[in-house]
């Protein structure tokens, strides 16, 4: 039963314009949502995350967004650089202080020159 | 400051064999969690070590089983591989069982033959 949900495999973008990545969740005892990014060869490495008492968390080029009740969030790169192309994972973590991450199955995103 | 580290980076072993992963945190870390992440799926929660104990297990069988040192380094073990085995198999520690600065390791990809 995936609890965490990234539906497309794959976003091809162009250079400069924006890209949105969706996440969906399931568990309502989600309560910490984390977005990851990860190139070949290497470990995951932490992007930008979202506590559910938020619905926007800018970081940078990067926003994520949630929404409690759908369920939702999302991951805006604005503008997208070709550096970015990469394999992004969604996360969320349990409430009550539980430090596991459930994670998404990832996205490819490829941003083109 | 280090960063997380493992060992072997590759591994190939028999089905029925045992192995043992290894895993040194981050400078100033004291917790350990692992993940088995399979071909094409998200990465999935093992077990996490907090201070040499076992601090949470996700759904794994008890041949997967693991051990944290009192220098906070980490080992999982393997016992009677099978082939579903196959995976990356990635560490990421962090300090206090917290998510924020939770940093991952570039993994273990281990095949079982």
């Amino acid at each position: 039963d995936q609890q965490v949900k990234q539906n497309s495999p794959s976003l091809s973008v162009q250079e400069g314009r924006i890209s949105i990545l969706n996440c969906d969740y399931t568990n309502s005892m989600f309560d910490y949502f984390l977005w990851y990014k990860k190139y070949p060869a290497e470990g995951p490495t932490f992007l930008i995350s979202i506590s559910s008492i938020k619905d926007k968390n800018e970081d940078g080029r990067f926003t994520v967004f949630l929404n409690k009740s759908a369920k939702h969030l999302s991951l805006h790169i604005v503008p997208s650089q070709p550096g970015d192309s990469a394999v992004y994972f969604c996360a969320a973590s349990p409430q009550g202080g539980s430090e596991k991450l459930v994670f998404g199955k990832g996205m490819k995103l490829t941003v083109n020159p | 400051e280090t960063g997380v580290t493992q060992s072997p980076t590759h591994l190939i072993k028999t089905r029925g064999q045992q192995v043992t992963l290894r895993c040194s945190s981050q400078s100033g870390h004291n917790t350990v969690s692992w993940y088995q992440q399979a071909l094409g799926q998200g990465p999935q929660f093992i077990f996490q070590y907090y201070r040499e104990e076992e601090n949470g297990r996700g759904n794994f069988p008890p041949r997967f089983s693991g051990l944290q040192f009192p220098n906070y380094s980490s080992e999982l073990n393997v016992n009677a591989l099978e082939l579903d085995d196959s995976a990356l198999y990635l560490c990421a520690s962090s300090q206090d069982r917290g998510l924020s600065g939770y940093t991952f390791g570039s993994g273990t990809r281990l095949t079982v033959v």
